[in-house]
């Protein structure tokens, strides 16, 4: 099993830049979780997929964050315009039914200069 | 709402020291009890999880928490931490097997050799 994968690991972009965050869950799992780790907030929650539905996107913080789920292995989150205070460690994470475990990416690292 | 409370920001022990981590959370009814590690640099980890059954739950590399329904508590504890504990801990809480989980801020722990 690879586990949760991430892409890119590292991203550095201009503000202003569209930005999109990939995300493969594990084979089998059925709900999908977008986190943002930052020094002053710690992890928020920002959005989280169902079955590819999003059920909560209460934390996603601005119009400009947007995530997709178009099927069961593959999920988007893209940031546009991207700004500096966008920079932080993005994870995603993936569980299943009755597993009560959540799997974590690597993340990917944004910068925002 | 919803909250997890972890009450320490920073722990600096000396190896072989005991370790005990305060998490809180505040929910009402059935709750899925979760802690995790981040090792510098490294994506979160599983050590241990609680959803029923024994109150005390063993995880990885020693570690132990205690739930205690009565005081809405779930600390981390281990007898004698080494240097390669090095890392951030963070306890999570969700209802019900999926689902939003909610971490807390996260307690950094420092292991002096």
């Amino acid at each position: 099993d690879a586990g949760v994968i991430q892409s890119p690991r590292h991203e550095v972009t201009e503000m202003g830049q569209e930005v999109t965050l990939r995300c493969k869950p594990i084979s089998g799992h059925n709900s999908l979780f977008w986190y943002r780790q930052t020094m002053m907030r710690g992890l928020e929650l920002l959005i989280y997929f169902n079955n590819n539905v999003p059920i909560d996107d209460s934390g996603m913080p601005e119009d400009r964050f947007s995530a997709k789920m178009p099927n069961a292995s593959f999920s988007t989150l893209k940031i546009q315009p991207s700004e500096p205070r966008d920079s932080a460690v993005y994870f995603c994470a993936s569980s299943s039914q009755g597993s009560y475990g959540y799997t974590f990416g690597s993340g990917t690292r944004l910068t925002v200069v | 709402a919803q909250s997890v409370s972890q009450h320490n920001h920073h722990v600096i022990l000396s190896e072989a020291a005991s370790l005990e981590l305060g998490c809180n959370y505040s929910y009402g009814g059935t709750v899925n009890l979760f802690w995790y590690v981040q090792y510098p640099g490294q994506h979160l980890q599983l050590l241990l999880k609680y959803f029923s059954g024994d109150p005390l739950v063993k995880g990885i590399k020693g570690f132990e928490a205690e739930f205690i329904k009565s005081k809405f508590s779930f600390n981390l504890r281990k007898p004698s931490v080494q240097w390669s504990d090095t890392a951030e801990y963070f306890c999570a809480a969700t209802r019900g097997s999926q689902g939003n989980l909610i971490f807390g801020k996260g307690t950094k722990l420092s292991v002096k050799p």
